[in-house]
């Protein structure tokens, strides 16, 4: 049962640039939501894709967009980056309805913007 | 206040001891907590939820004290696998699966 994956593993990227970072889901879950972890900092979470919807939104600007595909894989994008977007970024999976609410994280992205 | 508030140690503790962390979160109408593990670098896996009865897991103990709004976690016989840092999660009320995350515990067990 393949867990929750992330690419790419790690990204360097330069201020201004753009950057899409990718997930696929824990066999069997249809949500995925994402989260930028910085450094000595929990999880922030950033959106949640339910049904190829963003269902739910965090405090983050609108340079933070997101997709999510009819087979629930999704992306994350950031345009305009700023140094303070370096970062893991964290993407999790669960079941959109159910009794189990556990969310399953992948291994991350780390994102450095130079 | 922030919605969930630990204190991020860390806690430098020998093997064998027991130690215990609490987490306050803001949101009286919050329904589900839980207790992830973070190792250095990686990402955080959930270590158990935490229910209005208490969950025990082997080592592990998870209360919940609704009239404090507070939950906790307990150790026993600490191991040096044990050192991580602990993140104290609670679901935002309502249909969706949004969670809070508070900054996270160090725990670091020494020999």
């Amino acid at each position: 049962d393949a867990g929750v994956t992330q690419s790419p593993t790690h990204l360097i990227k330069t201020r201004g640039q753009q950057v899409t970072l990718r997930c696929s889901p824990k066999s069997g879950h249809d949500t995925v939501s994402w989260y930028q972890q910085a450094l000595g900092q929990g999880p922030q979470f950033i959106f949640q894709y339910y049904e190829e919807e963003e269902r739910q939104r965090g405090n983050f600007p609108d340079r933070f967009s997101g997709h999510q595909f009819p087979n629930y894989s999704s992306e994350l994008n950031v345009n305009a980056l700023l140094l303070g977007d370096s970062a893991l970024y964290l993407c999790a999976s669960s079941l959109g309805q159910g009794v189990d609410e556990t969310q399953y994280f992948g291994p991350g992205t780390r994102l450095l913007v130079l | 206040r922030k919605e969930v508030e630990q204190d991020p140690g860390p806690f430098n503790v020998p093997e064998g001891a027991t130690v215990a962390f609490n987490c306050t979160y803001s949101n009286s109408a919050s329904q589900s907590f839980f207790w992830y593990r973070q190792d250095c670098r990686k990402e955080p896996k959930l270590l158990m939820s935490v229910y209005s009865s208490g969950n025990e897991d082997g080592r592990f103990t998870a209360q919940l004290n609704r009239a404090s709004q507070y939950i906790s976690l307990l150790i026993r016989d600490s191991k040096l696998s044990d050192s991580a840092t602990y993140l104290c999660v609670v679901k935002d009320p309502g249909g969706y699966q949004k969670v809070t995350f508070g900054i996270g515990t160090k725990l670091q067990v020494i020999p």
